[in-house]
């Protein structure tokens, strides 16, 4: 089946560095990925949709400059967190979807900002 | 706007005894209803996807079904190995594909 690969799967930063989550789909291409973010006993929140060769599409509250997305290949899609603060700290998780309604996620990356 | 109420929080079963979860959910049209198994910090892991009210779909000790309102997964004499969270997502239709997840049923199973 589909495979989504996610690196790091946990990382610590200090406040004020960026951080670069990268989600790969590794037996398959994804001309779309998505990035979610999920505080503690919260719902899974799409922050943006990556399109592969072109602009992201940011979901509305989710700051563009802060988190940076790039897609530029079929299989790799990376978010960065910039000027990363405390309140930044959660589990970040990439989808990708191989045939049509099916989304296959990574195993996630808890970061932590200190 | 699109929400998805899972209920309940958390429940906690001994091995064997069977039970359901809920999502209910509201949307202004559905393409697609999802549930998810997420084990602690870890990604989701697919399960099902339901389209259509009387739609019913089974794996392993697992069936879930949906109507037009909410959708259920039914646990038939659970295992411990079955303890996660449990999510459901809704997709509207639209041209996003967006997923809109409740916040799960953490399910407990004891031997």
């Amino acid at each position: 089946g589909a495979v989504v690969s996610q690196h790091p799967s946990r990382v610590i930063c200090k406040s004020g560095t960026s951080v670069k989550i990268e989600c790969r789909s590794l037996d398959f291409q994804a001309t779309t990925m998505f990035w979610y973010r999920q505080f503690p006993k919260q719902s899974l929140m799409l922050m943006a949709t990556s399109n592969e060769g072109s602009k992201a599409t940011y979901e509305q509250g989710v700051e563009k400059d802060k988190f940076l997305i790039n897609h530029a290949s079929l299989t790799l899609s990376t978010l960065t967190v910039t000027s990363a603060h405390p309140e930044d700290s959660s589990f970040y998780i990439c989808s990708a979807s191989q045939e049509l309604w099916v989304y296959t996620f990574g195993s996630g990356t808890r970061l932590t900002v200190v | 706007e699109d929400q998805v109420t899972q209920s309940p929080e958390a429940l906690r079963l001994q091995e064997g005894e069977s039970s359901s979860l809920n999502c209910s959910y509201t949307v202004s049209g559905l393409r697609g209803l999802f549930w998810y198994r997420q084990d602690p910090g870890k990604g989701p892991e697919f399960l099902f996807t339901l389209y259509s009210a009387g739609e019913e779909k089974e794996k392993e000790r697992l069936k879930a079904t949906l109507t037009k309102k909410e959708s259920f997964l039914h646990i038939t004499a659970p295992k411990p190995e079955d303890s996660a969270t449990y999510l459901c997502a809704v997709q509207p239709k639209g041209g996003s594909e967006k997923l809109v997840f409740g916040k799960g049923t953490k399910l407990t199973v004891n031997p």
